[in-house]
């Protein structure tokens, strides 16, 4: 158990539609980031939060966007959902000073 | 921005032969290597990392080394057993700030009994 905890799980939805991912990190960890996984690629880096404030962004489309509050949990929006956009989506924590990342066990989505 | 590469996408061995992944970066300002191992339907999880002040790491049956001149690193896996079938990511960041890590795209190891 890494401490990152993510829900849902699994998730199935429709196409167009609107999801929400969460994410809890671990205790003392400030940083979250999110990662995307599409069936066999790599980890695609979507965005970080450090402390409640955007921290850096990557390949994130503009239909999805993240927050951070202040309890340090963070959420995933994806709207306008399309087919392409089913995958693992990850979400990790990490204690800065080391950049170790702890992964969560990842949230899948099926868009149907 | 960083970028990385790494080498071979996939790699089958046979029990107890080695096994090396390779990976390099861009970005020379990385000072962080870490290589995770991601089992099926299973998290990233980190199996070992080395830093750029540091040559060379080994944990038992794996060991990683980094060339910074060259900006490449290895992951060696001696030993190899059947639970080592994974995919393995490498990755290049900076540690100490909140700079995000830059993955890899991945190594299907399959260990053949």
């Amino acid at each position: 158990d890494s401490g990152v905890t993510q829900t849902p799980k699994h998730l199935i939805t429709a196409t167009g539609q609107r999801v929400t991912l969460r994410c809890s990190p671990r205790s003392g960890d400030l940083s979250v980031y999110w990662y995307q996984q599409s069936l066999d690629q790599g980890l695609q880096f979507l965005i970080q939060y450090y402390n409640g404030e955007e921290r850096a962004k990557g390949n994130i489309l503009e239909r999805f966007s993240a927050q951070q509050f202040p309890d340090l949990h963070s959420e995933l929006n994806l709207s306008s959902l399309e087919l392409g956009d089913s995958a693992l989506y990850f979400c990790a924590s990490s204690v800065d000073k080391t950049g170790e990342l702890f992964f969560g066990e990842g949230s899948r989505l099926t868009v149907l | 921005g960083e970028n990385v590469e790494q080498h071979p996408s996939t790699l089958s061995v046979q029990e107890g032969d080695s096994a090396v992944i390779k990976c390099t970066y861009s970005d020379s300002a990385s000072n962080y290597f870490p290589w995770y191992k991601q089992e099926l339907g299973k998290r990233p999880q980190l199996i070992i990392d080395i830093r750029s002040n540091v040559g060379e790491k080994k944990d038992q049956r794996i060991a990683v080394t980094l060339n910074k001149t060259a900006k490449h690193f290895s992951l060696h896996i001696t030993e190899t057993q059947p639970e080592d079938s994974a995919v393995y990511f490498c990755a290049a960041g900076f540690s100490g700030s909140a700079r995000q890590l830059t993955f890899g795209s991945g190594t299907q190891l399959t260990v053949l009994p």
